[in-house]
């Protein structure tokens, strides 16, 4: 199993362009979640999808879209990128015996010129 | 809302033990979890506080009290590979989110 994958690695955008942050699991997992985690402030939820067909805003939705796409798959889109927007991202599932347990992906770092 | 207070910083013996705690303030929650993120990866799951009490995991273990809005993640047998940074994490009442406080980083010196 690749468990969370994220596409892609590392990203450069001018300010204004636009850019989806792909995401999937193969661990059958219902629920979804992007994070961005930016220096000293831990990870702030952006969105998140509890299952197929659901989405909800987190913390910091602003400026941000989101798509379930299917089970596996959860995308991010960035409209129209802004500086305030680099930052790392952070997909991740929830799964665990309990359900208690949440999955990353190995992120995606951002930097908005 | 809810919020995590935790230590920006700790620094500890190899072989030592450290504690790392967290207060938090919420109106429900349902339980506590503690995550591990080594520099330039991603969070790994550690542990997970549903009831009250203490839960082991090997070197680790993590200890909840609703009643005084407390918990600590226990880390035994210090290890270089320790040094990481640490997050407390809760569990909403009543969704799937988790909110998680802004780590503590963890240096293990020899």
């Amino acid at each position: 199993n690749a468990g969370v994958t994220q596409t892609p690695k590392f990203q450069v955008l001018k300010t204004g362009q636009s850019m989806t942050l792909q995401c999937a699991q193969d661990m059958n997992h219902n629920s979804m979640y992007w994070y961005r985690q930016d220096p000293g402030m831990g990870l702030r939820l952006i969105y998140y999808s509890a299952s197929e067909g659901t989405t909800d805003k987190g913390e910091v939705p602003n400026g941000y879209n989101v798509s379930r796409l299917n089970k596996r798959e959860f995308s991010l889109r960035l409209e129209s990128a802004a500086p305030s927007q680099t930052s790392v991202y952070f997909c991740a599932s929830l799964g665990g015996p309990g359900g208690e347990t949440q999955y990353f992906g190995p992120g995606t770092r951002l930097l908005v010129l | 809302g809810q919020s995590l207070e935790q230590p920006s910083e700790v620094t500890a013996v190899e072989g030592a033990i450290v504690q790392i705690n967290c207060t938090y303030q919420t109106s429900g929650f349902y339980g506590l979890s503690w995550y591990q993120q080594h520099d330039g990866g991603a969070p790994t799951f550690l542990s997970y506080n549903g009831l009250d009490g203490l839960e082991e995991t090997g070197r680790f273990s993590s200890f909840l009290s609703r009643s005084d809005s407390y918990g600590y993640l226990l880390l035994q047998e210090l290890q270089m590979k320790d040094s990481a940074s640490y997050f407390c994490a809760l569990s909403g009442a009543g969704s799937y989110q988790l909110t998680f406080g802004k780590g503590t980083k963890l240096s293990v010196i020899p």
